[in-house]
């Protein structure tokens, strides 16, 4: 069982350029998350999905887009880099229903922006 | 909205010492309560949960208590180890299983 699997793991970008994280998970969850990580302030929720077709904001969006169309994967979207979103980047899933469920996170991706 | 607050570290200990570190959080309702543990280079891993007031979460030797009347979820383990160098997360889900993160406490322990 893989659970949560992101790739790339390391990413050096160039000013403007555009690129894909990759997310995918096997355990048929609905809910998928992206998250980014900055020292001193935790991770900050920047896109979720409850399930194929449907995407919603959380608190950091701007600059990135998302879409969801199978239930295994959500893929992340730079659309042009700026070195603000250097950062780690964290993909979540879990199942739905209720607020006690355990939410499986990947590896991370380390995203450096030049 | 909702928010977490954790003690700032780092917290520096030598081995076998009582780790505590402190998490308050505000929302409405009855949110649920979890700490998670970064090791170095790996990602975040689920370390313990409560999911209604007066619950302890309990994993590897840590323990924390849902405490609704003072809304906080401290972190305790009483004899820690070097292998529990880490950086400790605090956080909550209100709704639709989105978590609301504290910003983190690094735990050094010394041998």
């Amino acid at each position: 069982n893989a659970g949560v699997t992101q790739t790339p793991k390391f990413q050096v970008l160039k000013t403007g350029q555009s690129m894909t994280l990759q997310c995918a998970q096997d355990m048929n969850h609905e809910y998928m998350s992206w998250y980014r990580q900055d020292p001193g302030m935790g991770l900050r929720l920047i896109h979720y999905s409850v399930g194929a077709g449907i995407t919603d904001q959380g608190e950091v969006p701007n600059g990135y887009n998302v879409s969801r169309s199978t239930t295994e994967d959500f893929p992340l979207r730079l659309l042009s880099a700026a070195p603000s979103q250097t950062s780690v980047y964290f993909c979540a899933s879990s199942y739905s229903g209720g607020t006690g469920n355990t939410i499986y996170f990947g590896e991370g991706s380390w995203l450096t922006v030049v | 909205g909702n928010s977490v607050t954790q003690m700032e570290g780092p917290v520096t200990l030598s081995e076998e010492a009582f780790l505590t570190i402190n998490c308050t959080y505000t929302a409405t309702g009855y949110p649920s309560l979890f700490w998670y543990v970064q090791y170095p280079g790996e990602g975040l891993q689920l370390l313990l949960k409560a999911t209604k007031a007066d619950d302890k979460g309990s994993n590897k030797g840590f323990e924390a208590t849902y405490r609704k009347e003072t809304t906080s979820f401290h972190l305790e383990k009483g004899s820690v180890q070097v292998s529990d160098s880490a950086v400790y997360f605090c956080a909550l889900i209100k709704a639709g299983n989105m978590l609301t993160f504290g910003g983190g406490t690094r735990l050094m322990v010394k041998p």
